[in-house]
């Protein structure tokens, strides 16, 4: 099946940019996802298909992707950006299924 | 406005099934592209996605988890149903139901924490 890897944390600080990265074989030809979790809270979409933001995500986040990463860029990181983030895209191999990666610790100094 | 909340037991007993509902609104399940599905989290740990069940009533499950895993859905009553078999102590967890766009969550329930133990 198909894995997802991402760096347990990144930290940042305030005003700087975060780049969280989510390694997988070729992860350029999928369109990959992203959450934002925060404690005790379910997860949030900041990004889809590879880039396009949802209403209401500031512009400072920002996705990419192409070859074997993504990557989720926060600019202009701020103390509320602190949370987890996942990326997640869809296998559509043999399994057809939806992976998540381990997720990424994201700390602000 | 879209919601989706989990509803079910909060302790079951490992070999037991647990038997989940997802009673969702603001959308309908006949829609063409929208799905709905499963996903859990341990404490502490990362996210698991479980099943996902689309408008058209094509169902996808994790394979590692496969043979435990049941989804159905009641369009009429805006309900997804998951059921899991011979539950285990490594299965506790929060799991959420959430709304799916074709491939991505757009939308999650609140989630609902399921301790196995006896």
């Amino acid at each position: 099946s198909y894995v997802l890897t991402q760096p347990p944390s990144v930290s940042v600080a305030p005003g700087k940019t975060a780049r969280i990265t989510c390694g997988g074989n070729n992860i350029g030809s999928k369109s990959v996802h992203w959450y934002q979790q925060k404690p005790g809270q379910a997860p949030v979409l900041v990004i889809y298909y590879d880039s396009d933001r949802p209403s209401g995500i500031p512009e400072r986040f920002s996705g990419s992707n192409s070859g074997n990463t993504a990557t989720l860029t926060i600019s202009r990181v701020e103390a509320g950006d602190e949370a987890d983030y996942y990326c997640q895209v869809w296998d559509s191999s043999s399994d057809h299924s939806v992976v998540f990666g381990g997720g990424t610790k994201l700390t602000v100094l | 406005q879209i919601t989706l909340k989990e509803s079910g037991p909060t302790l079951v007993k490992p070999t037991q099934t647990l038997t989940l509902t997802c009673t969702f609104s603001g959308f309908s399940l006949s829609t063409s592209g929208v799905g709905v599905g499963w996903i859990r989290q341990p404490p502490g740990k990362a996210l698991e996605w479980l099943a996902l069940i689309y408008w058209n009533d094509d169902k996808r499950y994790s394979p590692s988890l496969k043979s435990r895993l049941t989804i159905t859905k009641d369009t009429s009553k805006n309900q997804v149903v998951l059921t899991m078999t011979n539950m285990d102590p490594v299965d506790t967890a929060t799991y959420y139901c959430a709304h799916f766009q074709l491939e991505e969550v757009d939308y999650w329930g609140q989630g609902t924490l399921v301790t196995v133990s006896s």
